[in-house]
């Protein structure tokens, strides 16, 4: 079965801060990564799939790339409403998630 | 948009059943995929399992056993039952679109807001 990990299970960075969270597969996955936000009590919300693609009305600060087990989602100038925890997902696996909180 | 319907409370060794409806699209759509996730408090996200247009369902092995997906395309909503529930079985669950962007490609892009479901006597 694969195994999906992701860090640092938790971040803190400021507004500005240029973030890289790393997702990691336990065998390789092609290209059908995506990552996802969720806010407290809210559902997720699709960010970038298929490894790199940005879902239309997310803004281009976020970005994805990767291949084979070694993925990363990188948000160039941290925004306030960037505080979230993030979760990468192939096919029917999800990351355990990344918090990212104001330092 | 998808909304999640059904009970809160669910006693043990009984079942869960849970509705969403779709609205502002066609349920019937080739490339979608209709799913049901969970996150259990606190925690992360769990796949359920997913339903197409054509009746074809797919589960979490995990949960394979107690799953049953199916799909009312003259009501444009799907369901989910999950039977002999316990207490790990208490979460939000949301309904979603998994959509089949590339072959093989495919990712959440439309979430229902959640429900929880407390299983307790």
């Amino acid at each position: 079965d694969i195994q999906m990990t992701q860090s640092p299970s938790s971040l803190s960075a400021s507004v500005g801060d240029r973030v890289t969270i790393t997702c990691r597969a336990s065998q390789i996955v092609g290209n059908s990564l995506n990552w996802y936000q969720q806010k407290p009590g809210k559902a997720p919300k699709l960010l970038i799939y298929a490894v790199s693609h940005l879902q239309s009305g997310v803004p281009s600060r976020f970005s994805g790339s990767g291949s084979g087990t070694d993925f990363t989602l990188t948000i160039s100038s941290l925004q306030p409403e960037d505080f979230a925890t993030y979760y990468c997902h192939e096919s029917y696996l999800f990351g355990p998630g990344t918090i990212v909180d104001l330092k | 948009q998808l909304q999640e319907s059904g009970p809160g409370l669910v006693k043990p060794s009984q079942a869960l059943s849970l509705s969403c409806s779709v609205s502002g699209g066609s349920i019937s759509t080739g490339s979608s995929y209709w799913s049901w996730i969970r996150q259990h408090p606190g925690k992360g996200l769990e796949w359920i399992g997913y339903i197409y247009h054509s009746g074809t369902t797919y589960y979490n092995p995990s949960l394979e056993s107690r799953v049953t997906i199916s799909l009312d395309t003259s009501k444009s909503r799907f369901s989910l039952k999950l039977t002999s529930v316990t207490a790990a079985d208490t979460a939000v669950y949301y309904c979603a679109r998994a959509l089949e962007y590339y072959p093989l490609v495919v990712a959440f892009d439309s979430w229902g807001q959640g429900t929880l479901v407390t299983v307790s006597s």
